[in-house]
């Protein structure tokens, strides 16, 4: 069966930090890669988006995420965090051409001011 | 431009009562979804409506039903509550594009069943 996996749970940092935050899936087929990100008590918003070409791609506030193929991830990146960017955030893949996403269990970032 | 719109946003329930969460999205998506969320657990698809007119089961759908009342709207049934289904319920959308679409979702429901 298809699944995300994020590895890391939880993470704390301090302002100013790098953030790497670890998505790998399992579908051997296309995919479209997305991070969403859920802040205290709001819903979830699309960070950023990947469907072909560069791998690497830019998202909202200073996020980034780089598809690796060949290691079935999509890591999210951040060089340096701030105090606002404290938030959940989750990983999401749509394989092929199915209407479903499907979700890693997300990461609690907390960064300390 | 609203977007998806949910109600209510909180709910305090009885046992074995019962509600209905209303969605409506005016982005004129196809797809629409309902999940619930709960510490730990991620996302957890409840149903979903791939198009007007149908609906699926996905991971948790016991003890639920939906209806695909027309494009917009995707209301989400629970007949007789129980305190297992406290949780935070969001609605979804997507448009058609392979795959490609991003979801977009309502602000959730925070309900408690007592």
């Amino acid at each position: 069966a298809q699944s995300v996996s994020q590895h890391n749970h939880h993470v704390i940092l301090s302002e100013a930090a790098s953030l790497e935050l670890g998505c790998n899936y399992s579908y051997g087929g296309t995919v479209n890669l997305f991070w969403y990100v859920q802040y205290p008590g709001q819903h979830l918003q699309l960070l950023l988006k990947y469907f072909s070409g560069d791998p690497l791609v830019k998202g909202i506030k200073g996020f980034e995420a780089e598809f690796i193929k060949s290691k079935f991830s999509f890591n999210l990146r951040k060089p340096s965090v701030q105090w606002s960017d404290t938030a959940e955030y989750f990983c999401a893949v749509n394989a092929g051409n199915n209407r479903k996403l499907i979700w890693g269990l997300g990461t609690s970032l907390a960064v300390n001011p | 431009n609203a977007g998806v719109t949910q109600t209510p946003k909180f709910q305090v329930l009885k046992t074995g009562q019962s509600m209905t969460l209303q969605c409506a999205q005016d982005m004129n998506h196809n797809s629409m979804y309902w999940y619930r969320q709960d510490p730990g657990m991620g996302l957890r698809l409840i149903y979903y409506s791939a198009s007007e007119g149908t609906t699926d089961k996905g991971e948790v759908p016991n003890g639920y039903n939906v209806s695909r009342l027309n494009k917009r709207e995707f209301s989400l049934r629970l007949e007789s509550a129980a305190p297992s289904q406290t949780s935070v319920y969001f609605c979804a959308s997507r448009g058609v594009g392979q795959g490609r679409t991003e979801a977009f979702f309502g602000q959730g429901t925070r309900l408690t069943v007592v």
